[in-house]
């Protein structure tokens, strides 16, 4: 059965400070996602990573992904108020594109004054 | 194109009654799921459908059944409702690597 852990579960920092989030994985896939969530929203699609050492960029978010640790980090560069939300990391339990996410618990993020 | 949308947004049920909820997707995606979202579990898999006519239950599908008639609705319904429903629910479909949720359902049982 696939695991999905993320750590911090919550996390409050300081605008202008940088952090990283850490998504680990019980089982072999090469496919990792994160998502955020606004308090009452839905969710939304940030990155998708389909590879040992892929790295993607946004903004002042960057997702990298190491299928050999199984490991996934999202960090956080010179934080701002709007980057306050949750973020969740999802793996495929198969190597399949459709096969259902499974989901980690989320990192609820508030990046204060 | 709307994308995946959800109704009802809201909800208050009574403990043994019944509901639908109904999502659809005009992606032509063949791929849709049902999640549910409690506070600090992160999203769980009800029921997912890899097609018109076909269903397989997820990792929490007892009490919920499921119904994929069309290809672009997914419905979710609660036969007899119990308070360890109240969530909210979110419906997703795909069709390559990302899945696109909808807006939720926040459903309350007392």
């Amino acid at each position: 059965e696939l695991k999905v852990e993320q750590n911090p579960l919550f996390l409050s920092m300081q605008e202008g400070k940088n952090y990283t989030i850490y998504c680990n994985y019980s089982t072999t896939s090469d496919r990792l996602y994160w998502y955020r969530q606004d308090p009452g929203k839905s969710l939304e699609s940030l990155f998708v990573l389909l590879s040992n050492g892929a790295v993607k960029q946004e903004g002042r978010l960057m997702a990298s992904l190491d299928t050999k640790a199984r490991l996934s980090t999202l960090h956080i560069t010179a934080a701002v108020h709007d980057l306050s939300a949750t973020y969740f990391c999802a793996v495929n339990p198969l190597n399949s594109g459709n096969t259902p996410l499974v989901f980690g618990k989320g990192t609820r993020l508030s990046v204060i004054a | 194109n709307a994308g995946v949308t959800q109704t009802p947004k809201f909800r208050v049920l009574k403990t043994g009654q019944s509901m639908t909820l109904l999502c659809a997707q005009d992606m032509n995606h063949e791929y849709m799921y049902w999640y549910r979202q409690d506070p600090g579990m992160g999203l769980r898999l009800i029921h997912y459908s890899v097609g018109e006519g076909t269903t397989a239950k997820g990792e929490v599908p007892d009490g919920y059944n499921v119904s994929r008639l069309k290809k672009q609705n997914f419905l979710l319904g609660l036969e007899s409702a119990a308070p360890s429903q109240t969530s909210v629910y979110f419906c997703a479909s795909s069709y390559g690597r990302t899945q696109y949720f909808g807006p939720g359902t926040r459903l309350t049982v007392t």
